[in-house]
């Protein structure tokens, strides 16, 4: 089963930048879909990201739009979130997680164990 | 203020039957395919339903999935100690272009 790998997280001042990345550990990674799903402290799960497997297509929650910008490196079975101007409120646990199909984004079979992203001064 | 509504719990003894109701619009449920996750804070979500009612292998039958216009129904049967964790519904919505959850339901088994 495929085993994916969150890093780049950690503690940012408000307005700061953070770079997450995710690794999967087989080359299939290429032909799924991908989605940031966190969990804010005290809230439920929330889709942040997703992009397809090509990267012909993205979408965004309203509350990342403009700030947050998703890309993947299919050579490198690796996917990044860019996070800037970042707020209190984006404090939370980043999960990546995997479709099984090309373009669509429900189904997120495959998750990894989640980043801490905590957004203070 | 999530798009899919749930109930903020539920709950039942051991043995017991629940379920979890997930009410949703047309553009979301009406027309499109709803999955379902559990999740411990602190561990990986998992999926336990798919394609509205498609269990993953090695999630046990006990857990099953319907769909019905707008809203969708989780149901597990022989409820057990380790179930109690937190479950969401998922879907694509058409309007939103983007893929949105359920508030969340936190199960306890008494």
């Amino acid at each position: 089963e495929v085993q994916l790998v969150e890093s780049g997280g950690g503690l940012v001042q408000p307005g700061g930048s953070l770079r997450l990345s995710c690794t999967a550990s087989e080359s299939t990674f290429g032909y799924y879909a991908m989605t940031w799903v966190r969990r804010a402290p005290g809230e439920g799960l929330q889709p942040v990201s997703g992009i397809s497997a090509s990267a012909g297509h993205t979408y965004y929650a309203d509350s990342v739009k403009g700030r947050f910008t998703i890309s993947r490196d299919n050579s490198n079975n690796t996917l990044y979130l860019q996070m800037n101007s970042l707020r209190a409120e984006d404090t939370a646990v980043y999960y990546c997680a995997m479709s099984h199909c090309g373009g669509c984004y429900s189904e997120l079979h495959h998750w990894g164990q989640g980043i801490l992203v905590t957004v203070s001064s | 203020q999530s798009v899919l509504t749930q109930p903020p719990s539920v709950s039942a003894a051991p043995g017991q039957k629940v379920t979890i109701s997930c009410s949703g619009s047309l553009g979301n449920i009406g027309n499109n395919l709803v999955s379902w996750y559990q999740h411990l804070p602190g561990t990986a979500p998992k999926l336990f339903i798919y394609e509205n009612d498609k269990r993953p292998s090695g999630i046990p039958d006990r857990f099953s999935g319907s769909k019905s216009g707008t809203s969708a129904t989780l149901g597990i049967t022989g409820l057990q100690t380790g179930d109690e964790a937190d479950y969401y519904c998922g879907t694509w919505d058409s309007d939103r272009q983007a893929e949105v959850f359920g508030g969340g339901t936190k199960l306890t088994v008494l």
